[in-house]
């Protein structure tokens, strides 16, 4: 069973940027599989960050791509996401998750991140 | 960038009733369409990918049906643990695209 866990600050100033790691168990990283950021507004629904394959191929949300960043490293099994320039917009359930054929298959439980000074 | 447009908001349905909830896409995705159920305080969980296919370890009471641009989840007869918000989620086009979700309550 493949378990994910992100981990980062909870707490981003404006105008800073958002760094997140998710560490992935029960599976090597770079044997398969994509690998995903999705967030979720307080009380709204879910927005696609971006995706990247164990090669570092990546697709990004057009609507974030000029702020967003998301690589892996194999070596430790985990992949990031780095935001950039992060306004009060920003604050969001941040989830990473697994996918295969393009549904997310197995999910982080989801970190808070909030965006005040 | 294929738009979700899930109906209705919230539905409101009675323990042992059936449950339908549709979604619809801005142009076709084919068949490639899933549905994920979030509990309150969780992540979302895949309940149905391919339009019909169920994930692992979904009860048989919950099908989905639809192919193009119109899809439809249904639910047989809802159990107290099958009030949540659905969402869609095509993963035919760049970039991915959730539905803005469906709360499920109890009537």
């Amino acid at each position: 069973q493949v378990q994910l866990q992100e981990s980062g600050p909870g707490l981003v100033k404006p105008s800073e940027t958002l760094s997140l790691t998710c560490a992935v168990s029960g599976y090597s990283i770079s044997s398969d599989y994509y690998w995903g950021w999705i967030r979720q507004p307080p009380g709204k629904g879910l927005e696609w960050i971006g995706t990247i394959y164990h090669s570092g191929s990546t697709y990004y949300n057009p609507s974030l791509k000029s702020r967003v960043t998301i690589s892996v490293d194999t070596s430790k099994n985990q992949f990031s996401l780095k935001l950039s320039s992060v306004t009060a917009a920003d604050t969001a359930v941040y989830y990473c998750a697994t996918i295969r054929g393009g549904y997310y298959i197995y999910w982080g439980q989801g970190t808070l991140v909030t965006v005040s000074s | 960038e294929i738009v979700m447009t899930q109906s209705p908001a919230t539905l409101s349905v009675s323990p042992g009733e059936r449950a339908t909830l549709s979604c619809r896409a801005s142009q076709s995705v084919g068949s490639k369409l899933a549905w994920y159920q979030q509990k309150p305080g969780q992540a979302p969980r895949l309940l149905i990918y391919g339009a019909s296919t169920r994930a692992t370890g979904i009860p048989a009471r919950f099908s989905g049906s639809g192919s193009g641009t119109e899809f439809t989840l249904t639910i047989s007869s809802l159990q107290s643990e099958d009030f949540a918000v659905y969402y869609c989620q095509q993963f035919n086009n760049w970039p991915h695209s959730f539905g803005q979700g469906t709360k499920l309550e109890i009537k």
